[in-house]
């Protein structure tokens, strides 16, 4: 079955910088990969979400990349801000249906 | 319009009772999934339904269950429950092919 790995696990950064995280997926047939943000205590909120048909997809300061041949694909915040702070979480599925996440990312943004 | 409701919050249970925990889904979304989120695993997917019938299975033990009703709420059961058991279990919805919209989770601590 599909396997999602996520990386970094935590990351840090200052106020104004860009963070990135990076996802790789196993099963090719995989075509919808979408990225949720988790802040303590909430429930996890869809931020951007990309098809395979797509390779970039922008919102705002927020964008996500995704390389089919190399099957990973990538959340990209510029210019974070402390509410940004939270753990992100991407993931990928055939169709829409059963989601297979990674682990998560604990992003910190220090002012 | 009203997001994903699940009830109740919070429950505190003992091994080997069993818990129903029930899910109203946003106006318009048939597509009801089940989540169980842990420290340790991360988000993982228990089962899909839609229009009453379940659509998908994870890798979850026949002690898990669920059920969808003709307004498209759903119940999610969980029998002889075990310690490991303790976790948020989210519910999420969506229409067609739309992203999955979360609710906030009940959260299950087993003792």
């Amino acid at each position: 079955g599909e396997n999602v790995e996520q990386h970094p696990s935590t990351l840090s950064v200052q106020e104004g910088d860009s963070a990135v995280i990076k996802c790789t997926y196993s099963d090719s047939a995989s075509n919808y990969f979408p990225w949720y943000k988790q802040e303590l205590g909430k429930r996890p909120q869809l931020i951007i979400d990309i098809r395979s048909n797509v390779g970039e997809k922008k919102d705002q300061r927020i964008a996500v990349t995704l390389n089919k041949t190399a099957k990973h694909f990538s959340l990209h915040i510029t210019e974070t801000q402390p509410e940004d702070s939270a753990v992100y979480f991407c993931a990928a599925s055939i169709g829409f249906q059963k989601l297979v996440f990674g682990t998560g990312t604990r992003l910190l943004v220090s002012p | 319009k009203a997001g994903v409701t699940q009830t109740p919050r919070y429950l505190i249970k003992t091994r080997g009772q069993q818990v129903t925990l029930s899910c109203s889904p946003i106006s318009g979304h048939r597509s009801v999934s089940w989540y169980q989120q842990t420290p340790g695993q991360g988000l993982q997917f228990l089962f899909e339904y839609f229009s009453e019938t379940q659509r998908n299975k994870g890798n979850f033990p026949g002690r898990f269950s669920g059920r969808q009703f003709s307004n498209s709420r759903s119940e999610m059961n969980v029998s002889t429950l075990e310690l490991g058991d303790s976790a948020l279990y989210l519910c999420a919805s969506r229409v067609g092919n739309s992203p999955l919209h979360f609710g906030n989770g009940t959260r299950l601590t087993v003792t």
